[in-house]
């Protein structure tokens, strides 16, 4: 069964570092995969996107030049690095798989579970 | 730009709902639209993707549209059923960020 499972999550202190990762398993890792996060009891919220072969990258505004975001299709896993964390980046952190559509747009077509991201002195 | 939807929405099994999500700015049609289905404590998941095209395995009571007049989409439940309640995101995209709306919380009483 394809699926998409993030790890990485945790309480971290503000201004502190955390990196999650995202494994795809049960489908060939030649896809472009997104970070969506989502605040306690909020809306999602874009953050990051890599293509599938690591050359394009962009990143919302909200954590351009704090995080990072890498692969390595050798593992099948994808990562976000996150820096200088504050209190505003807590939040349910889920990875997900975009996919062509029928009439050439892209979409997220499966998503993981999501890791936990606590940013608390 | 923004996408803009109601906070939340609420109707009655075997009825129709339409939930809507408008553009801020630029054209509703200058990029695809797609809607999303997050039910609590579950991740999100894809209901229509490229304006109106259903996702795998998605019953056909889903459907959607964009209307250029009002710059803005929307999605269509009919008939409700109980499972249905859950929030729903719409999402499009400029070429280098992704936006979501805000997301309906759809209550079936």
């Amino acid at each position: 069964q394809e699926q998409l499972v993030e790890s990485g999550g945790g309480v971290v202190q503000p201004g502190r570092s955390l990196r999650l990762s995202c494994v795809a398993s049960d489908f060939t890792f030649n896809y472009g995969i997104h970070w969506v996060r989502q605040a306690p009891g909020k809306g999602l919220e874009w953050v990051a996107f890599i293509s599938d072969d690591g050359a394009t990258q962009h990143f919302a505004d909200s954590v351009k030049g704090r995080f990072t975001i890498s692969r390595d299709n050798s593992k099948d896993t994808v990562y976000l690095q996150m820096s200088g964390v504050s209190p505003a980046d807590t939040a349910m952190y889920f990875c997900a798989r975009y996919v062509v559509g029928v009439k050439g747009g892209y979409y997220f077509d499966l998503w993981g579970q999501g890791t936990l991201v606590t940013v608390s002195s | 730009f923004m996408l803009t939807q109601p906070h939340s929405v609420s109707e009655s099994p075997g009825k129709t709902v339409t939930i809507s999500c408008t553009r801020s700015s630029d054209s509703i049609g200058d990029s695809f639209v797609q809607w999303y289905q997050q039910r609590p404590g579950s991740a999100p998941t894809a209901i229509i993707y490229e304006d109106n095209q259903r996702a795998s395995g998605v019953p056909g009571r889903f459907s959607a549209s964009i209307d250029r007049s009002s710059n803005s989409a929307s999605l269509t439940i009919s008939p409700l059923q109980t499972e249905d309640e859950a929030d729903y995101y719409c999402q499009s995209y400029d070429g280098t960020s992704w936006v979501f709306g805000g997301g309906t919380k759809l209550a079936v009483l």
